[in-house]
């Protein structure tokens, strides 16, 4: 079965350090990638998407991801954090050619950032 | 509307009741999708609706639990004979597309249900 895991559960950081947070996926076929963030007391939101090309993706708000075939992974980096970065972060996967419903989630990784 | 609405936001139930909630999806949105999220967990696939098709319930963790969208807009998840480990938050989402590997999913707040 397809699962997604991410390394971390609680991530503290100082504002301005540098953020990486894990991902990795089995599945050995064609993927669509994703990362959802979660605000404090709001909803489900896309920071960035993988569908094909240029493996290194660029998202909201100075995010992005870099999708490495050979390691199922899918890391989410920052080069900087801000206090509002304060968030819990889902790492999600969607297998081609499987269910077009089935969006297979992380446990998700909360971040805070202390200003 | 702006956005993806769910009702009730919070919702208490007594072991062994019935409870149902409501997904208002953007409009025009032609995928819906209803997720279970545990506490401290992952949101976790129920079911997917393509219009007023449901096309994937594999997700449903049993039979007490039902999904539907009649006219292809509004959706409902009803829990029946509720159970102490139905407790969670259900999420509710729409695409635009058709399904969600071809883009992108708009999340409502949740429907966070206790079972006492």
């Amino acid at each position: 079965a397809q699962s997604v895991s991410q390394h971390n559960h609680h991530v503290i950081l100082s504002e301005a350090a540098s953020l990486e947070l894990g991902c990795n996926y089995s599945y050995g076929g064609t993927v669509n990638l994703f990362w959802y963030v979660q605000y404090p007391g709001q909803h489900l939101q896309l920071l960035l998407k993988y569908f094909s090309g240029d493996p290194l993706v660029k998202g909201i708000k100075g995010f992005e991801a870099e999708f490495i075939k050979s390691k199922f992974s899918f890391n989410l980096r920052k080069p900087s954090v801000q206090w509002s970065d304060t968030a819990e972060y889902f790492c999600a996967v969607n297998a081609y050619g499987g269910s077009q419903g089935n969006l297979i989630f992380g446990k998700g990784t909360k971040l805070s950032v202390k200003p | 509307g702006a956005g993806v609405s769910q009702s009730p936001r919070y919702k208490v139930a007594k072991r062994g009741q019935d409870v149902a909630l409501r997904c208002d999806p953007i409009s025009g949105h032609v995928s819906l999708f209803w997720y279970q999220q545990a506490l401290g967990q992952g949101p976790e696939f129920l079911t997917y609706f393509q219009n007023e098709a449901q096309l994937d319930k594999s997700g449903l963790p049993s039979d007490r639990f039902f999904a539907e969208r009649p006219e292809g807009s509004v959706s409902t998840l009803k829990i029946q004979r509720t159970q102490q480990e139905d407790s969670a938050v259900y999420l509710c989402a729409s695409s635009l597309d058709r399904g969600a590997n071809t883009g992108e999913l708009f999340f409502g707040e949740g429907s966070r249900l206790t079972v006492l």
